[in-house]
């Protein structure tokens, strides 16, 4: 089946950087784009960017502009997201997701993040 | 910057009973580019309505969605248990770039 395996949690220290893996079944990972979804303790969905599996084409939210990193393995049909200078408040459950869109009809239509990763913890303390 | 605001931030409903909420965007949105996740805790969340009225794969009829323009809502029209959840609507936008609105959080009364 369609599914998305995430790598374990992590606890790192201010300052530091951390990399979660996404590994993609089921499907063919070069076709479908994948973004990176955060969600602090107690709080809302916060999109952090985007990547093309097929290009390695890259968009990521403002926000986090100068700090985040997208890339893939097509050979292990894995995405990674690594999100560097971290602080307290990055303390957050990251997801990755796969973009149902087609890329012909990307900016024309949006058909949603169908498949999700079961998310990691990851925590920010000295 | 288009905002979402969604209300009401929480809503207290009874099993059986019809839910109705609304997304607002700060300008005007392309109904392509708005979907709706129901998120359970410690889950992910779960794709709904795409293209602001079209279900998602294996989503049940109760739910639908609706609008154009700045407003839109999602309506489970006869409540089950296991859709006391919280609820976000999304937009795609541009550039290139999503959004998601606060959420609503569906409790039981």
């Amino acid at each position: 089946q369609v599914q998305l395996v995430q790598s374990g949690a992590e606890v790192k220290k201010p300052g530091a950087s951390v990399k979660v893996s996404c590994k993609a079944s089921g499907y063919t990972f070069t076709g479908y784009y994948m973004h990176w979804v955060r969600q602090a303790p107690g709080q809302g969905l916060e999109w952090m960017g985007w990547i093309n599996p097929n290009s390695g084409g890259t968009n990521y939210a403002q926000k986090f502009q100068g700090r985040v990193t997208m890339t893939r393995d097509t050979s292990i049909s894995t995405a990674y997201m690594e999100l560097s200078r971290l602080r307290s408040d990055d303390t957050a459950v990251y997801y990755c997701a796969r973009d149902r869109t087609p890329e012909l009809l990307l900016g024309y239509y949006y058909y949603g993040m169908d498949v999700w990763g079961q998310g990691t913890t990851v925590t920010v303390s000295s | 910057e288009i905002v979402l605001t969604q209300s009401p931030g929480t809503l207290s409903l009874s099993p059986g009973e019809r839910a109705t909420l609304s997304c607002r965007a700060s300008q005007s949105v392309s109904s392509s580019y708005l979907a709706w996740y129901q998120q359970k805790p410690g889950q992910a969340p779960r794709l709904l309505i795409y293209g602001a009225s079209s279900r998602a794969t294996g989503i049940p009829d109760r739910f639908s969605g609706s609008g154009s323009g700045t407003d839109f809502t999602l309506t489970i029209s006869r409540l089950e248990p296991e859709d006391f959840a919280v609820y976000y609507c999304q937009q795609y936008g541009s550039p290139p770039s999503l959004l998601f609105g606060q959420g609503t959080r569906l409790e039981i009364k």
